[in-house]
């Protein structure tokens, strides 16, 4: 699985819209980008993931370059509860779906009141 | 719907015990994985099982190994636990695309 490089930590204003960048500049045709996050000791959860075109769901937006090097996850009205370590992820999805996601070290966003 | 299920959530043994600990699924998921996580570490694949077969596998030692029932429910084992097998250890199962982690089972060696 493709590597990632993600800043090690971010601050954002509550209310404003936090935009984590993730590199993944040898990401292979197959591999799908995902990000998961992790509130403090508790299991991770997943977010959103994308192959190529940009994805929405209820929590964010996953906006991938045009030539898949990179991406940003937008959250795009951030809450206190939204302070955790998030991660980017870049797995491959074989017959059998995404077998195991390969975590780095993350990004630890803290929302600011 | 019930999210997954670990028991239990704390352990305490001293080393070369053996420690089992076990996952619940979300209902009708298949498929479950396991990880661990550790300050150095990080979060680290462990294996993954599917229909009671062991489908893909981390970098652990043979002392790490699990297995899964046919009702999906799994378990992981460690033998001759060492300090460093200190971690909080998450299981997460899935249908498709998307992983459903528990709140993880934090064991502690003495």
């Amino acid at each position: 699985d493709a590597k990632t490089t993600q800043p090690p930590s971010m601050d954002c204003a509550e209310g404003r819209a936090a935009n984590l960048p993730c590199n993944h500049s040898t990401i292979s045709g197959n591999e799908y980008v995902y990000w998961y996050r992790q509130i403090h000791s508790q299991g991770p959860q997943y977010i959103i993931h994308g192959l190529k075109n940009n994805e929405t769901n209820e929590m964010a937006s996953l906006i991938i370059t045009e030539d898949r090097k990179s991406s940003t996850l937008i959250l795009p009205h951030a809450t206190l509860r939204d302070t955790a370590v998030y991660y980017c992820i870049v797995s491959r999805v074989s017959n059998f779906g995404n077998e195991k996601l390969t975590f780095g070290t993350g990004t630890r966003l803290t929302i600011i009141p | 719907k019930a999210g997954v299920t670990q028991t239990p959530r704390y352990l305490i043994k001293t080393r070369g015990q053996q420690v089992t600990l076990s996952c619940s699924p979300i209902s009708g998921h298949r498929s479950v994985s396991w990880y661990q996580q550790t300050p150095g570490q990080g979060l680290q694949f462990l294996f993954e099982y599917f229909s009671e077969t062991q489908r893909n596998k981390g970098n652990f030692p043979g002392r790490f190994s699990g297995r899964q029932f046919s009702n999906s429910r799994s378990e992981m084992n460690v033998s001759t636990l060492e300090l460093g097998d200190s971690a909080l250890y998450l299981c997460a199962s899935r249908t498709g695309a998307e992983q459903f982690f528990g709140p993880g089972t934090r064991l502690t060696v003495l």
